[in-house]
């Protein structure tokens, strides 16, 4: 089951901050998050596991809330290269159960 | 290293025809998946292999067959193809399935069915 991400777009200028939602209906072990350029594969930026623990990327962090099975990716003074569209994986419980991807949320900044 | 390879980037097909996907990655991963991207709906699993010798259906199986050829190859098969197969493919590799680690994903198919 698709986890559900929001919001589905979102327009920012040029150092503005933005936040992406990524819920599931069932207990996680691990969050990933992917960006996605217009024609090319999806490429990692992190993952996160269940303790509710918080990475950073260059001025992109996420959190993982495992007991509301929520994750939240923050973008912080935009640049240009951030747009795209963005992806959060979910893996429900630790052994051979599949990394399922959400709907995605297209982030466009603006100059 | 070449990482994940997929075959081939573009194909057109006429309705009812078959074609097979070819999936290779040259990282010894154990897990390997296929999705489905279509505009508005994300990155759908088709099927996954968690490890060589099994297969497993994903969330959109349907009109679709696979095979986990090796350790290094995973293709997929549609024997059939409709329209609504319309799509592009992904393939991806994983060290370890349930194991939090870095997806890598080919560059994709774009698969058009007239």
């Amino acid at each position: 089951q698709q986890p559900v991400q929001s919001p589905q777009a979102v327009i920012l200028r040029e150092g503005e901050d933005a936040v992406i939602n990524c819920s599931s209906s069932k207990a996680l072990y691990s969050v990933h998050w992917y960006r996605q350029k217009h024609g090319e594969a999806p490429v990692f930026l992190m993952i996160l596991l269940k303790g509710g623990e918080q990475k950073g990327h260059d001025k992109i962090s996420a959190s993982f809330n495992e007991k509301k099975q929520q994750s939240s990716l923050y973008l912080t003074a935009s640049q240009l290269s951030y747009s795209g569209t963005y992806f959060c994986g979910t893996v429900s419980f630790s052994g051979n159960t599949p990394l399922v991807f959400g709907k995605g949320t297209r982030l466009s900044v603006i100059a | 290293n070449a990482g994940v390879t997929q075959t081939p980037k573009f194909q057109v097909l006429k309705t009812g025809q078959s074609m097979t996907l070819q999936c290779a990655q040259d990282m010894n991963h154990n897990s390997m998946y296929w999705y489905r991207q279509d505009p508005g709906m994300g990155l759908r699993l088709i099927y996954y292999s968690a490890s060589e010798g099994t297969t497993d259906k994903g969330e959109v199986p349907n009109g679709y067959n696979v095979s986990r050829l090796n350790k290094r190859e995973f293709s997929l098969r549609l024997e059939s193809a409709a329209p609504s197969q319309t799509s592009v493919y992904f393939c991806a590799s994983i060290l370890e399935s349930g194991v939090p680690t870095e997806a890598f994903f080919g560059q994709g198919t774009r698969l058009t069915v007239v």
